[in-house]
């Protein structure tokens, strides 16, 4: 069974830049979840989809952070404009009804 | 009251020792406790979980110890291994999504 695809794995990019990532779930995964790790933290939730509707963006901050996943499939993060405080690894998770959530590899941004 | 609070922040042992890690939440609400192991550069992956309704749950060398009255829960790593250098995260949520994550334990195995 492949496990969660993400992509970039790296990216560095100048403050005000904008960027996005991408995530492909586990087959079958109706639920998607997006999380932030900041070095020496533990992952936070940003926003959890249940098929292609959110059902938590509660922490996610809107006023430069969107995602969406259409089809309810693949999603993408994006950050516009990315400030310093967004380096981190950005973490994209999926599980099936509710049970055990698969994390991918993750993509590490490094905002200069 | 949504924070889980995890100790030690790291950890050294001796290769075949039992290293612990403790957590604690506020949250009565939480009912599914999962540990997770990250190596370098990978992302989180699931080692055991328990819920509320018993006080401890083993799984090969990993065992999980559940203190429903103190809201702390444990995870104790027997004859630890070089290989189980990681560092290590507990969780919590009201189901099994959304979770909440502690801040992490640094584990170091020395042979």
């Amino acid at each position: 069974e492949a496990g969660v695809a993400q992509s970039p794995r790296y990216k560095i990019i100048e403050k005000r830049q904008s960027v996005a990532f991408w995530c492909n779930p586990i087959s079958g995964h109706a639920t998607l979840y997006w999380y932030q790790q900041i070095l020496g933290q533990g992952p936070k939730l940003l926003i959890q989809f249940q098929n292609n509707g959110v059902v938590d963006d509660s922490q996610l901050p809107k006023d430069r952070f969107s995602a969406e996943r259409l089809k309810g499939v693949d999603s993408t993060l994006k950050i516009q404009p990315a400030k310093l405080e967004d380096s981190a690894v950005y973490l994209c998770a999926s599980s099936f009804l509710n049970t055990e959530a698969f994390f991918g590899q993750g993509t590490r941004l490094t905002v200069v | 009251q949504q924070q889980v609070k995890q100790s030690p922040q790291s950890l050294i042992v001796q290769k075949g020792g039992i290293p612990i890690i403790n957590c604690a939440y506020e949250n009565t609400a939480f009912d599914y406790f999962p540990w997770y192991q990250q190596f370098p550069g990978k992302g989180p992956a699931l080692l055991i979980a328990i819920r509320p309704d018993v006080s401890e749950k083993k799984e090969g060398r990993f065992t999980i110890s559940f203190n429903k009255s103190a809201k702390q829960f444990s995870l104790h790593i027997m004859d630890s291994q070089p290989g189980d250098s990681a560092t290590y995260f507990c969780a919590a949520s009201e189901s099994t999504d959304k979770l909440i994550f502690g801040t992490g334990t640094r584990l170091q195995v020395f042979p």
